[in-house]
């Protein structure tokens, strides 16, 4: 168990709909990771947050959006789902933003399922 | 951009035996992390060994070892007395130590089946 918390394990939702996947860090962690995981696309970063301020954005589409709370709880919110957005969702946390030390610790993961 | 490149899709071993994954990267960085990462069917992404790039000894957590050829960008993974457990998919990982953010890059996986 890494310590870090992912709900919902299982979402099955429709195509043009929105979801919010949820995240909480490893206590003391301040900065949280969402990665897409597809079959054809393997492990694809989206997002990075620190202390609640958005720090780094890879391959993250416009429709998707995440913030990261106060008390360092964060969600990814997808909307107009599409069909291609079927994937495994994955969080991580890590301690410090900046640190070269830093390692970072996944959680289990929220299976999106758009049909 | 760094690219991390894992040219086995599929690897088998027996139980107990033993079994290398091989990963490649590309990288114009003198100094960097390295990583193995577990995926077992629980679909968890489990951290196996972290190599960093100035040192010279090879990084080991009891039965998981990597081979580390700063030169020829290598970064291979050895698992001894292979167990059932051990079967999952394995991602190799780069990351570099400059830029700020620190996001990982990730190779597209190996599947490693343990037979019994």
């Amino acid at each position: 168990d890494s310590g870090v918390t992912q709900t919902p394990k299982h979402l099955i939702t429709a195509t043009g709909q929105r979801v919010t996947l949820r995240c909480s860090p490893r206590s003391g962690d301040l900065s949280v990771y969402w990665y897409q995981q597809s079959l054809d696309q393997g492990l694809q970063f989206l997002i990075q947050y620190y202390n609640g301020e958005e720090r780094a954005k890879g391959n993250i589409l416009e429709r998707f959006s995440a913030q990261q709370f106060p008390d360092l709880h964060s969600e990814l919110n997808l909307s107009s789902l599409e069909l291609g957005d079927s994937a495994l969702y994955f969080c991580a946390s890590s301690t410090r933003w900046g640190s070269s030390t830093d390692t970072q610790y996944f959680g289990p993961g929220t299976r999106l399922t758009v049909l | 951009a760094q690219t991390v490149t894992q040219s086995q899709p599929e690897m088998s071993v027996q139980e107990a035996e033993t079994v290398t994954l091989s990963c490649t990267y590309d990288t114009s960085e003198s100094d960097y992390y390295l990583f193995w990462y577990k995926q077992p069917p629980s679909r968890q992404m489990i951290l196996v060994i972290r190599q960093e790039a100035y040192k010279q000894q090879n990084a080991t957590e009891n039965r998981f070892s990597v081979n580390f050829q700063k030169a020829a960008k290598s970064f291979s993974l050895k698992i001894s007395d292979s167990q059932l457990g051990d079967a999952a998919m394995y991602f190799c990982a780069y990351r570099s130590k400059s830029g700020g953010s620190y996001i990982p890059t990730f190779g597209r996986g190996t599947s490693l089946i343990v037979h019994p």
